[in-house]
């Protein structure tokens, strides 16, 4: 099994475009959630899924969307990006809630 | 403000050391989950408890819910154990994580 898949690894945006950083499990696991990782924070939730067509905003959702049409995907849209988004991001998923989550690699975004 | 708080956040050991990591939190919680970040980036579960005590290995987890306070102990440290290690929350009125910034391990040959 693949697990949790991020892609792309590495993105360089200017700022005001746009993009969308995939993220795809394979485990079926019905919770999928969005981080970011600033240097010296802790990791933030973005927006979080539990499960297809259900989503809903974590700590720090402002400027980002997501959406969930099936179990597997969980697209993450940066519509205007901003200085301020350049992060490591990182797809997770579990089967439940308050359960392991399995980490994605991460995507590391730079906005110029 | 941090409701996860995790000490010491650099930590230098020689190999074949017993560590011990920190996690305390500020609010009550239904589960506690310890990760590690590899160099790379990487991020695997460790361990995710509630209650005592879990082993796997050469690494021990334990929670005590009444002091708010968990620990991640190594035993025989080697240089691959070098990582950053994270604690996360999930309060009991909640239903998403809240993340540690992490302590970050050095094991020395």
């Amino acid at each position: 099994n693949a697990g949790v898949t991020q892609t792309p690894k590495f993105r360089i945006l200017k700022i005001g475009q746009s993009m969308t950083l995939q993220c795809t499990q394979d485990m079926n696991h019905n919770y999928m959630y969005w981080y970011r990782q600033d240097p010296g924070m802790g990791l933030k939730l973005i927006y979080y899924s539990v499960g297809a067509g259900i989503t809903d905003k974590g700590e720090v959702p402002n400027g980002y969307n997501v959406s969930r049409s099936t179990t597997e995907d969980f697209p993450l849209r940066l519509e205007l990006a901003a200085p301020s988004q350049t992060s490591v991001y990182f797809c997770a998923s579990s089967y439940a809630g308050r359960q392991p989550q399995h980490f994605g690699d991460g995507t590391r975004l730079s906005i110029l | 403000k941090n409701e996860v708080e995790q000490s010491p956040q650099n930590l230098t050991a020689q190999e074949g050391e017993f560590i011990t990591i920190n996690c305390s939190y500020s609010v009550g919680i239904s589960a506690l989950h310890w990760l590690q970040q590899h160099p790379g980036g990487g991020i695997v579960s460790l361990f995710m408890l509630s209650s005592g005590k879990k082993k796997h290995g050469r690494l021990i987890a334990t929670i005590n819910i009444q002091e708010k306070h968990s620990s991640l102990h190594i035993t025989a440290s080697h240089p691959r154990d070098s990582a950053v290690y994270i604690c996360a929350v999930i309060p009991n009125t909640g239903n998403q994580f809240y993340f540690g910034t992490g302590t970050s391990l050095t094991v020395i040959p």
